[in-house]
């Protein structure tokens, strides 16, 4: 069972766009939603998160979006750079953390310059 | 400060053979959990340590077990590998008390042949 779906699988946007990922829950228990990026090689390293009681949480060009009702959240890259160029997960987990992230597939994002 | 540290970054072992792999968390985090990462299945949660006691386990065979010690380093061991067991396998480490914020290491690359 497949508790958090993502999409696109692949995505590519030109240089200065918005790159635009989605992410839904099913488990309404889930209190913290994290985004993760990750280049070749390398661990996931966390992007920017978000708990459900709040709609938006900005940092720098990334934001997230959640819609507690819909039981969805986005991730924003704005003025996407090439460097931005990875595989990003978004994840969730239960209140303390315990059993751990429920990941998404992954979004294989490509910035072109 | 240094990362979170798994050693080795590569290993390749033949079926039925078992395998220890090892993760150094950051200084003064106590909780450190282990995940799978294959292409299709992404990323898995096998299990999560604290103070040396297991605190959860993901859906995985009896096969996967792990160990933690007093100075917080923990060990996961696979026994009896089978070719699916090829993957990353990636330590993460936090705070208590820092919500959920996981730190990944780069990762044990293992090939089952």
């Amino acid at each position: 069972q497949q508790q958090v779906k993502q999409s696109p699988q692949s995505l590519i946007v030109q240089k200065g766009g918005i790159s635009i990922i989605n992410c839904a829950y099913e488990n309404t228990a889930f209190d913290y939603f994290p985004w993760y990026q990750q280049f070749p090689g390398k661990g996931p390293a966390l992007l920017i998160a978000i708990r459900p009681d709040v709609s938006e949480k900005k940092e720098g060009r990334f934001t997230i979006s959640f819609n507690k009702s819909a039981k969805q959240f986005s991730l924003h890259i704005m003025d996407s750079q090439p460097g931005d160029s990875a595989t990003y997960f978004c994840a969730a987990s239960l209140r303390g953390g315990a059993d751990g992230l429920t990941f998404g597939k992954g979004t294989h994002l490509i910035i072109q310059p | 400060k240094a990362g979170v540290t798994q050693t080795p970054r590569y290993l390749i072992k033949t079926r039925g053979q078992q395998v220890t792999l090892s993760c150094s968390p950051i200084s003064g985090h106590r909780s450190v959990s282990w995940y799978q990462q294959t292409p299709g299945q992404g990323l898995q949660f096998l299990f999560e340590y604290f103070s040396e006691t297991q605190r959860n386990k993901g859906n995985f065979p009896g096969r996967f077990s792990g160990r933690q010690f007093s100075n917080s380093r923990s060990e996961m061991n696979v026994s009896t590998l089978e070719l699916g067991d090829s993957a990353l396998y990636l330590c993460a480490s936090r705070l208590p008390g820092q919500g959920n914020g996981y730190t990944f290491g780069s990762g044990t690359r293992l090939t089952v042949v």
